[in-house]
């Protein structure tokens, strides 16, 4: 497609039920990034795929987290048993070259309830 | 632990004026630095970047200074138009580290007419 693109854009959701969130990347973007955004914050890594390497995980707050990526097209970050704190705006982004722009999705704003 | 940091949390400037966003980090190993730009409801967009083998790049309205001996970064906008205000954030990365980047906080950036 033309851009990142994120799915669902909204979601609410009870407290300790999980979620999943949905990332199609730029056809041809080997490295594929989420971060989230809480209220008031900055952008917080939480993992990195680059090709066929093992992801880097280091930004994951708690093991109720976790993402897979699919070759090098969609990935899902899912989030077991959510917590308040969990409320977020869960970015994703693309890119071809790390350090070069990376393409950001708009997002899918989670709140947890 | 901020390795970016971006201590003012917004900025207002007149129109025409010049916008001046500050940005200071603490790794001395990063060696690439970029700014994003970010509307309500929408992802960041990639604005200009910087090696840290060069102390200016412009663009346009838009330059940034990196002082590598303070560990400092700013983005200068001139002149300010309203379609500048946003939230800019400043991002580094650490080439040899393979890493993803590292956001602040972000900068309000409000240009009134």
């Amino acid at each position: 497609g033309a851009g990142v693109s994120q799915s669902p854009s909204n979601k609410v959701t009870e407290k300790g039920k999980d979620v999943e969130l949905r990332c199609d990347p730029i056809s041809g973007h080997t490295a594929l990034y989420w971060y989230r955004q809480r209220l008031g914050q900055g952008l917080e890594f939480l993992i990195y795929f680059q090709g066929n390497s093992a992801p880097d995980k280091s930004g994951l707050p708690s093991d109720r987290f976790s993402a897979e990526r699919t070759g090098e097209s969609v990935s899902t970050l899912t989030i077991q048993r959510t917590q308040q704190e969990d409320s977020a705006v869960y970015l994703c982004a693309s890119s071809s070259d790390r350090l070069y722009g990376y393409t950001f999705g708009s997002g899918t704003r989670l709140t947890v309830v | 632990d901020q390795q970016v940091k971006q201590n003012s949390p917004s900025l207002s400037v007149q129109e025409g004026r010049i916008s001046i966003l500050n940005c200071d980090y603490t790794n001395s190993m990063f060696d690439y630095f970029l700014w994003y730009k970010k509307y309500p409801a929408e992802g960041p967009t990639f604005l200009i970047s910087i090696s840290s083998i060069k102390d200016k790049n412009e663009d346009g309205r838009f330059t940034v200074f990196l002082n590598k001996s303070a560990k400092h970064l700013s983005l200068h906008i001139v002149p300010s138009q309203p379609g500048d205000s946003a939230v800019y954030f400043c991002a580094a990365i650490a080439d040899q580290a393979g890493t993803a980047l590292i956001f602040g906080k972000g900068t309000t950036l409000s240009v009134s007419s």
